[in-house]
């Protein structure tokens, strides 16, 4: 079956904009979480979302914000674009809490210029 | 806040076992999982272990888990060139807690 697709895989912006990204779970998975990766902090969760509402965030500005569809696709969208906010954004889906793991997307590489 | 470590560098020759070491501090982790980052790439599940299990093997991987310490390995057995990766630890307590990851290992092959 397919696997978590996330959309676009690379991704430049200004400083000051706004950019969103998207993930497809794997069928049949309703939980869906956000995760960014720098090479200063490494991997940090984001949120998750699971039937349409969030149910945990990680520390994040507001300006990290997401959403997750009736078909169990999400979107995070991330507003007023810092340099710092460069990194490779990792969606993963799961069955049922993470209880057979987590499976990830290939990620989004965002760019900030 | 809760936090996962591991070594960022381990060397070994092709043919030998690897061993990955990583420790955690959440008592109430429930499941623990290794996974593996190839350059470019998002994250491989590898394998998972519950906190009620001691041990768990597949094929070439074997997970231990020392609950008492807060210890967990990954042992590769015949280790090859195509095992050059990452390897990320990573803890949950399950629910909507998300993952914990460790900084991750670098596994160098030496020929």
């Amino acid at each position: 079956k397919a696997g978590v697709t996330q959309t676009p895989r690379y991704l430049i912006k200004t400083r000051g904009q706004q950019v969103t990204l998207s993930c497809s779970p794997i069928s049949g998975h309703r939980s869906v979480s956000w995760y960014q990766q720098t090479p200063g902090q490494g991997l940090q969760f984001l949120f998750e979302y699971f039937s349409e509402t969030q149910r945990n965030k990680g520390n994040f500005p507001g300006r990290f914000s997401g959403r997750q569809f009736s078909n169990s696709r999400s979107e995070m969208n991330v507003s007023t674009l810092e340099l710092g906010d460069s990194a490779l954004y990792l969606c993963a889906s799961s069955f049922g809490q993470g209880i057979y793991g987590y499976t990830f997307g290939s990620g989004t590489r965002l760019t900030v210029v | 806040g809760e936090d996962v470590e591991q070594s960022l560098f381990l060397s070994v020759r092709e043919g030998d076992s690897s061993v990955i070491n990583c420790t955690y501090t959440d008592s109430s982790s429930t499941y623990l999982y290794w996974y593996k980052q190839e350059p470019g790439a998002g994250l491989q599940l590898l394998t998972y272990i519950f906190s009620n299990m001691d041990m768990k093997q597949d094929q070439r991987l074997t997970v231990l888990l020392n609950k008492k310490d807060k210890h967990l390995s990954l042992r590769i057995a015949d280790t090859q060139t195509g095992d050059s990766a990452i390897y990320f630890c990573a803890e949950t307590g399950g629910g909507a807690d998300g993952l914990t990851f460790g900084k991750g290992t670098h596994l160098i092959i030496q020929p």
